[in-house]
């Protein structure tokens, strides 16, 4: 089966800087990429997701890569702010996600004031 | 449009009892997922249901299964619960290729 490994688990950083936050699969049949957004005691949010026919995608502060050769993928939080702190999970599925997604353990974000 | 729905929010059960936990998906969505979170594995995925077919499957223990009704409401039953039962379920659904809307699950406590 699919295997997800998501780093690193804990990322501080200050406010106003940028985050990254990687993770690598192995099925390269895989085809969809969604990044989740967990506030604690709050439900999984979806804030962004690619496909694999696309390299690159933005929304505003967030950003999504994508290198299917390497079978890695990151998230790029820009301009960091406190309502960023949370916990992030990365997913990983085929036939768009259909198929039910695989996910890494997740990344506490902790922005500094 | 109201989001997924799950009840109850928390159960306190005791070892070998079993479980039933109720989703409903958002309006229109036919397919409905359920995943097992806790801290040491993460989101972990049970099963996927649609059109009430089982159409995918996660590596659990035939003591976890579920159903879907004709309206697309779900249902996930776990028997002879264990400790390492105690989780975070969350149910999602989704509309075609559209993402995952989870809702905010339901705390199991097996004591």
């Amino acid at each position: 089966g699919e295997n997800v490994e998501q780093h690193p688990s804990t990322l501080s950083v200050q406010e106003g800087d940028s985050a990254v936050i990687k993770c690598t699969y192995s099925d390269s049949a895989s085809n969809y990429f969604p990044w989740y957004k967990q506030e604690l005691g709050k439900r999984p949010q979806l804030i962004i997701d690619i496909r694999s026919n696309v390299g690159e995608k933005k929304d505003q502060r967030i950003a999504v890569t994508l290198n299917k050769t390497a079978k890695h993928f990151s998230l790029h939080i820009t301009e960091t702010q406190p309502e960023d702190s949370a916990v992030y999970f990365c997913g990983v599925g085929s036939r768009g996600g259909a198929d039910g997604l695989t996910f890494g353990k997740g990344t506490h974000l902790i922005i500094q004031p | 449009k109201a989001g997924v729905t799950q009840t109850p929010r928390y159960l306190i059960k005791t070892r070998g009892q079993q479980v039933t936990l109720s989703c409903s998906p958002i309006s229109g969505h036919r397919s409905v997922s359920w995943y097992q979170q806790t801290p040491g594995q993460g989101l972990q995925f049970l099963f996927e249901y649609f059109s009430e077919t089982q159409r995918n499957k996660g590596n659990f223990p035939g003591r976890f299964s579920g159903r879907q009704f004709s309206n697309s409401r779900s249902e996930m039953n776990v028997s002879t619960l264990e400790l390492g039962d105690s989780a975070l379920y969350l149910c999602a659904s989704r509309a075609p290729n559209s993402p995952l809307h989870f809702g905010n699950g339901t705390r199991l406590t097996v004591t």
